[in-house]
């Protein structure tokens, strides 16, 4: 079975540009995560999809980032425009929609952001 | 207080010691518990769920006293293998949301 697949794996930007993510979640996953992780730091949920609906957002920063998952299948994480503190690795899980299941989530590789 | 702490690490321990991580939570609510693994540069990966008192693996034991709102993973006969950061995980809201512990790291030497 394919993982979680994210691209790129790497991304180096200048501040105050702009960067897009891609991810493409295990088939037949319903559940569609972004995490951002810091250095030092767990993963922090951005956004969460079921399907293509946005089940929960409330700590992604609305003014600058933006996600979509637009045939219930992948998605993009956009940042525009991007601050240093925006340097992190932006992780894509997904899960099945299984209730009794549904915390064990696939992580993919991650993108590795550097905003210089 | 954070939802989830955990021990900060590094822990570096000779290979074939005993080593344990303790994870403290906020929410006196939540039901289950997980442990993620991370390796350097890569992504976390399921390890363990604690649903009642504990759970046990192999070489792993995971352990939850919800009086004190603690968990506690004890990894024995330690293996240079079991380098990596340990994430202790308690979900919000049911099982969708998972809040993440910013992790202990262990570091396995021979």
């Amino acid at each position: 079975e394919a993982g979680v697949a994210q691209s790129p794996r790497y991304k180096i930007i200048e501040k105050r540009q702009s960067v897009a993510f891609w991810c493409n979640p295990i088939s037949g996953h319903a559940t569609l995560y972004w995490y951002q992780q810091i250095l030092g730091q767990g993963p922090k949920l951005l956004i969460q999809f079921q399907n293509n609906g946005v089940v929960d957002d409330s700590q992604l920063p609305k003014d600058r980032f933006s996600a979509e998952r637009l045939k219930g299948v992948d998605s993009t994480l956009k940042i525009q425009p991007a601050k240093l503190e925006d340097s992190a690795v932006y992780l894509c899980a997904s899960s099945p929609i299984r209730v009794d299941r549904t915390y064990e989530q696939y992580f993919g590789p991650g993108t590795r952001l550097t905003v210089t | 207080r954070k939802e989830v702490e955990q021990d900060p690490g590094p822990f570096n321990v000779p290979e074939g010691a005993t080593v344990a991580f303790n994870c403290t939570y906020s929410n006196s609510a939540s039901q289950s518990f997980f442990w993620y693994r991370q390796d350097c540069r890569k992504e976390p990966k399921l390890l363990m769920s604690v649903y009642s008192s504990g759970n046990e693996d192999g070489r792993f034991t995971a352990q939850l006293n919800r009086a004190s709102q603690y968990i506690s993973l004890l990894i024995r006969d330690s293996k240079l293998s079991d380098s990596a950061t340990y994430l202790c995980v308690v979900p919000r809201g049911g099982y969708n949301k998972l809040i993440f512990g910013a992790g202990t790291r262990l570091a396995v030497h021979p």
